[in-house]
């Protein structure tokens, strides 16, 4: 059975504050989705990973994808209010249309 | 707005109710998903339709019943459920091209199912 172990599970942090939340499987995948998502809301896209060893910025957020894609990790940096959610990372397959989701990080950042 | 949109937002119904979640999409995607989302657990996949056409089932219950009539919309019918199948219920849609990689979903705001 496929997992993707996110960590931590819960994060609580000040305004201001570097933080950095992990995605992580025995399993490879051929790519690797981040999403926020909001109380009451579905999950919003925030980038995509395909190739081992990418990197890629989105304003305050940087994402790595390992190098054996099995692994992934979003970097915030200067958190705000706003970037307080539900975090989840998502997996999938090649060959497949399964996406395997993460256990996911609820973050709140305190103004 | 993500261009996925799901009616009802909220649902209350008995276990011996029959009803049906609708979703449509607006992106021109050719793939449709239907999630569970529960309280403590991760998101699981139910079902997967690619060009209409159901390509996963991951072992759902018999009282989920999807359907998809053509590639901008996706139910999924309920009937005699159990407390237990209260949960979020999210529809997706995405753009497969190979089932090599890409594909980014993108998330209806989902129903609040609560089985009485």
């Amino acid at each position: 059975t496929q997992l993707l172990e996110q960590s931590p599970q819960f994060l609580s942090i000040q305004e201001g504050e570097n933080l950095t939340v992990y995605c992580n499987s025995s399993s490879v995948f051929s790519s690797l989705q981040w999403y926020r998502q909001e109380p009451g809301e579905g999950p919003v896209l925030l980038v995509t990973v395909v190739t081992g060893g990418e990197v890629k910025k989105l304003k305050r957020l940087t994402f790595q994808f390992g190098d054996a894609r099995k692994d992934s990790s979003l970097h915030i940096t200067a958190a705000q209010p706003g970037d307080t959610g539900l975090y989840l990372c998502a997996g999938r397959t090649s060959g497949t249309y399964k996406y395997i989701f993460g256990t996911g990080t609820r973050l709140k950042v305190l103004a | 707005e993500t261009g996925v949109t799901q009616t009802p937002r909220h649902l209350v119904m008995g276990m011996t109710n029959k009803k049906s979640l609708k979703c449509e999409q607006h992106l021109g995607h050719n793939a449709m998903y239907w999630y569970k989302q529960s309280a403590k657990k991760p998101l699981e996949l139910m079902f997967v339709y690619s060009l209409e056409e159901r390509v996963e089932n991951n072992s759902v219950p018999s009282r989920f019943s999807p359907e998809c009539p053509n590639s901008s919309h996706l139910f999924l019918h309920l009937h005699t459920l159990q407390p237990e199948d209260s949960a979020l219920y999210l529809c997706a849609s995405s753009q497969e091209s190979t089932l090599a990689g890409g594909g980014a979903q993108y998330f209806g705001p989902g129903t609040r199912l609560t089985v009485l």
